[in-house]
Protein backbone atom coordinates (compact mmCIF):
# COMPACT_ATOMS: atom_id res chain seq x y z
CA UNK A 1 0.00 0.00 0.00
CA UNK A 2 1.27 3.22 -0.88
CA UNK A 3 1.43 5.62 2.45
CA UNK A 4 3.34 8.44 3.88
CA UNK A 5 3.97 8.58 7.50
CA UNK A 6 4.98 11.54 9.45
CA UNK A 7 4.62 10.46 13.36
CA UNK A 8 4.72 13.76 15.19
CA UNK A 9 1.84 16.18 15.01
CA UNK A 10 3.56 18.92 16.71
CA UNK A 11 7.29 19.38 16.93
CA UNK A 12 8.10 22.31 19.21
CA UNK A 13 11.84 23.83 19.53
CA UNK A 14 13.44 26.89 20.61
CA UNK A 15 14.95 29.47 18.36
CA UNK A 16 18.35 28.11 17.23
CA UNK A 17 17.74 24.43 17.54
CA UNK A 18 18.28 21.71 15.62
CA UNK A 19 15.48 20.46 14.10
CA UNK A 20 14.53 17.38 12.29
CA UNK A 21 10.71 16.64 10.84
CA UNK A 22 10.26 12.89 10.29
CA UNK A 23 8.65 11.18 7.40
CA UNK A 24 8.41 7.40 6.30
CA UNK A 25 6.63 6.18 2.83
CA UNK A 26 5.56 2.91 1.76
CA UNK A 27 5.49 2.61 -1.86
CA UNK A 28 6.73 -0.30 -3.96
CA UNK A 29 8.00 1.64 -6.94
CA UNK A 30 10.48 4.20 -7.41
CA UNK A 31 9.88 6.71 -4.60
CA UNK A 32 9.76 10.87 -5.78
CA UNK A 33 9.48 12.34 -2.36
CA UNK A 34 8.19 16.21 -1.54
CA UNK A 35 8.05 18.52 1.18
CA UNK A 36 5.16 21.01 1.49
CA UNK A 37 4.77 23.90 3.25
CA UNK A 38 1.80 25.85 4.74
CA UNK A 39 2.48 29.27 6.42
CA UNK A 40 -0.16 30.46 8.93
CA UNK A 41 -3.29 31.62 6.66
CA UNK A 42 -1.32 30.96 3.36
CA UNK A 43 -1.57 28.58 0.62
CA UNK A 44 0.18 25.00 0.54
CA UNK A 45 3.90 25.60 -1.27
CA UNK A 46 6.23 23.49 -2.33
CA UNK A 47 9.67 23.43 -0.57
CA UNK A 48 11.51 20.86 -1.83
CA UNK A 49 11.70 17.93 -3.39
CA UNK A 50 14.28 15.32 -3.31
CA UNK A 51 15.21 14.72 -6.39
CA UNK A 52 16.53 18.24 -6.63
CA UNK A 53 19.02 17.77 -4.09
CA UNK A 54 18.29 21.18 -2.73
CA UNK A 55 18.32 23.48 0.39
CA UNK A 56 15.49 25.96 0.34
CA UNK A 57 15.71 28.21 3.35
CA UNK A 58 18.22 26.12 5.25
CA UNK A 59 16.27 22.89 4.93
CA UNK A 60 17.04 19.65 3.65
CA UNK A 61 15.97 15.87 3.07
CA UNK A 62 17.95 13.10 2.09
CA UNK A 63 15.98 10.23 0.26
CA UNK A 64 17.38 7.26 2.43
CA UNK A 65 15.46 4.06 0.30
CA UNK A 66 16.64 1.55 2.86
CA UNK A 67 15.31 2.99 5.97
CA UNK A 68 12.24 4.44 3.45
CA UNK A 69 12.62 7.76 4.83
CA UNK A 70 12.78 11.64 3.74
CA UNK A 71 13.16 13.25 7.29
CA UNK A 72 13.39 17.37 6.54
CA UNK A 73 16.55 18.88 8.58
CA UNK A 74 17.61 22.15 9.50
CA UNK A 75 20.66 23.00 11.80
CA UNK A 76 19.37 25.92 13.25
CA UNK A 77 15.44 27.00 13.39
CA UNK A 78 14.27 30.60 13.21
CA UNK A 79 10.78 31.80 14.32
CA UNK A 80 9.57 32.00 10.76
CA UNK A 81 10.01 28.87 10.08
CA UNK A 82 6.70 28.19 12.17
CA UNK A 83 4.23 26.14 10.25
CA UNK A 84 2.95 23.23 8.92
CA UNK A 85 4.78 20.68 7.01
CA UNK A 86 3.72 17.92 5.09
CA UNK A 87 5.59 14.91 3.39
CA UNK A 88 3.94 13.79 0.09
CA UNK A 89 4.70 11.10 -2.27
CA UNK A 90 4.20 11.24 -6.03
CA UNK A 91 2.28 8.14 -7.60
CA UNK A 92 0.84 7.36 -10.80
CA UNK A 93 1.53 8.84 -14.17
CA UNK A 94 -0.44 12.70 -13.51
CA UNK A 95 1.36 13.60 -10.51
CA UNK A 96 -1.13 12.03 -7.97
CA UNK A 97 0.29 13.36 -4.44
CA UNK A 98 -0.32 11.26 -1.86
CA UNK A 99 -0.13 13.77 1.74
CA UNK A 100 1.29 12.51 5.25
CA UNK A 101 -0.93 14.05 8.17
CA UNK A 102 1.44 16.96 8.31
CA UNK A 103 4.14 18.18 11.63
CA UNK A 104 3.50 21.66 12.96
CA UNK A 105 6.51 23.05 14.10
CA UNK A 106 6.32 26.01 16.45
CA UNK A 107 9.40 27.99 16.41
CA UNK A 108 9.78 29.60 20.39
CA UNK A 109 12.12 32.32 20.65
CA UNK B 1 3.87 33.01 -12.15
CA UNK B 2 2.36 29.40 -11.31
CA UNK B 3 -0.79 30.97 -9.46
CA UNK B 4 -4.00 28.99 -8.95
CA UNK B 5 -7.02 30.87 -7.64
CA UNK B 6 -10.59 29.75 -5.92
CA UNK B 7 -13.38 30.65 -5.75
CA UNK B 8 -15.84 31.37 -3.65
CA UNK B 9 -13.08 31.47 -0.70
CA UNK B 10 -15.97 30.46 1.31
CA UNK B 11 -19.30 29.53 0.95
CA UNK B 12 -22.62 28.50 3.70
CA UNK B 13 -25.31 26.98 2.44
CA UNK B 14 -28.34 24.98 3.09
CA UNK B 15 -28.76 21.40 3.38
CA UNK B 16 -29.80 19.88 0.45
CA UNK B 17 -28.67 22.59 -2.36
CA UNK B 18 -25.48 22.32 -4.50
CA UNK B 19 -22.68 24.01 -4.40
CA UNK B 20 -20.09 25.16 -7.53
CA UNK B 21 -16.33 25.79 -6.93
CA UNK B 22 -14.12 27.09 -9.17
CA UNK B 23 -10.45 26.45 -9.81
CA UNK B 24 -8.56 28.84 -12.19
CA UNK B 25 -4.84 28.30 -13.22
CA UNK B 26 -4.19 32.23 -13.94
CA UNK B 27 -1.04 32.57 -16.11
CA UNK B 28 -0.31 28.54 -17.23
CA UNK B 29 -2.16 26.31 -18.82
CA UNK B 30 -3.17 23.22 -16.48
CA UNK B 31 -3.30 20.14 -18.03
CA UNK B 32 -4.05 18.51 -14.95
CA UNK B 33 -6.00 19.44 -11.62
CA UNK B 34 -6.55 17.73 -8.81
CA UNK B 35 -9.03 18.24 -6.08
CA UNK B 36 -8.27 17.42 -2.22
CA UNK B 37 -10.66 17.74 0.99
CA UNK B 38 -8.91 18.33 4.29
CA UNK B 39 -10.51 18.67 7.47
CA UNK B 40 -9.88 20.54 10.58
CA UNK B 41 -6.61 19.54 11.59
CA UNK B 42 -6.22 16.82 9.08
CA UNK B 43 -3.87 16.23 6.22
CA UNK B 44 -4.97 16.87 2.37
CA UNK B 45 -7.23 13.31 0.68
CA UNK B 46 -7.08 13.37 -2.59
CA UNK B 47 -10.58 13.32 -3.96
CA UNK B 48 -10.18 13.36 -7.55
CA UNK B 49 -7.69 14.26 -10.76
CA UNK B 50 -9.47 16.14 -13.61
CA UNK B 51 -7.59 16.32 -17.09
CA UNK B 52 -9.06 19.24 -19.66
CA UNK B 53 -11.50 17.43 -22.06
CA UNK B 54 -11.83 13.71 -20.44
CA UNK B 55 -13.68 12.61 -17.46
CA UNK B 56 -12.06 13.06 -14.15
CA UNK B 57 -10.43 9.93 -12.18
CA UNK B 58 -12.06 9.58 -8.75
CA UNK B 59 -10.08 8.22 -5.62
CA UNK B 60 -11.63 5.01 -4.04
CA UNK B 61 -14.62 6.06 -1.80
CA UNK B 62 -15.29 9.29 -3.45
CA UNK B 63 -18.66 9.41 -5.21
CA UNK B 64 -18.44 10.85 -8.52
CA UNK B 65 -22.18 11.48 -8.89
CA UNK B 66 -21.85 13.55 -5.85
CA UNK B 67 -18.76 15.58 -6.37
CA UNK B 68 -19.27 16.26 -10.02
CA UNK B 69 -15.92 17.88 -11.57
CA UNK B 70 -15.47 19.65 -14.82
CA UNK B 71 -12.06 20.42 -16.39
CA UNK B 72 -13.92 22.24 -19.80
CA UNK B 73 -10.76 24.25 -20.46
CA UNK B 74 -7.13 24.48 -19.76
CA UNK B 75 -7.40 27.22 -17.22
CA UNK B 76 -10.75 26.25 -15.53
CA UNK B 77 -12.05 23.55 -13.52
CA UNK B 78 -15.11 22.93 -11.10
CA UNK B 79 -16.24 20.74 -8.56
CA UNK B 80 -19.95 20.54 -7.47
CA UNK B 81 -20.93 19.21 -4.62
CA UNK B 82 -24.85 18.43 -5.20
CA UNK B 83 -27.33 17.88 -2.55
CA UNK B 84 -25.12 18.88 0.12
CA UNK B 85 -25.46 17.68 3.53
CA UNK B 86 -23.82 18.74 6.64
CA UNK B 87 -21.03 15.88 6.44
CA UNK B 88 -19.44 17.60 3.55
CA UNK B 89 -18.51 20.52 5.34
CA UNK B 90 -14.64 20.83 5.01
CA UNK B 91 -11.78 23.02 2.87
CA UNK B 92 -12.00 22.03 -0.55
CA UNK B 93 -8.58 22.38 -2.28
CA UNK B 94 -7.43 22.58 -5.47
CA UNK B 95 -3.90 22.30 -7.33
CA UNK B 96 -2.58 22.36 -10.91
CA UNK B 97 0.15 21.02 -13.03
CA UNK B 98 1.09 21.76 -16.50
CA UNK B 99 2.67 19.28 -17.48
CA UNK B 100 1.75 15.61 -16.49
CA UNK B 101 5.21 14.80 -16.39
CA UNK B 102 5.85 17.67 -14.15
CA UNK B 103 6.73 17.44 -10.43
CA UNK B 104 5.43 20.40 -8.84
CA UNK B 105 1.78 21.35 -8.40
CA UNK B 106 0.56 24.42 -7.84
CA UNK B 107 -2.06 24.92 -5.08
CA UNK B 108 -5.26 27.25 -4.76
CA UNK B 109 -6.02 28.84 -1.57
CA UNK B 110 -9.11 26.58 -0.50
CA UNK B 111 -12.79 26.89 -0.29
CA UNK B 112 -14.78 26.36 3.28
CA UNK B 113 -17.83 24.45 2.59
CA UNK B 114 -20.50 25.26 5.71
CA UNK B 115 -23.23 23.47 5.17
CA UNK B 116 -26.28 23.83 7.49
Amino acid sequence: AQRVTQPEKLLSVFKGAPVELKCNYSYSGSPELFWYVQYSRQRLQLLLRHISRESIKGFTADLNKGETSFHLKKPFAQEEDSAMYYCALKTGGYNKLIFGAGTRLAVHP
Amino acid sequence: GAVVSQHPSWVICKSGTSVKIECRSLDFQATTMFWYRQFPKQSLMLMATSNEGSKATYEQGVEKDKFLINHASLTLSTLTVTSAHPEDSSFYICSATDSPGYNEQFFGPGTRLTVL
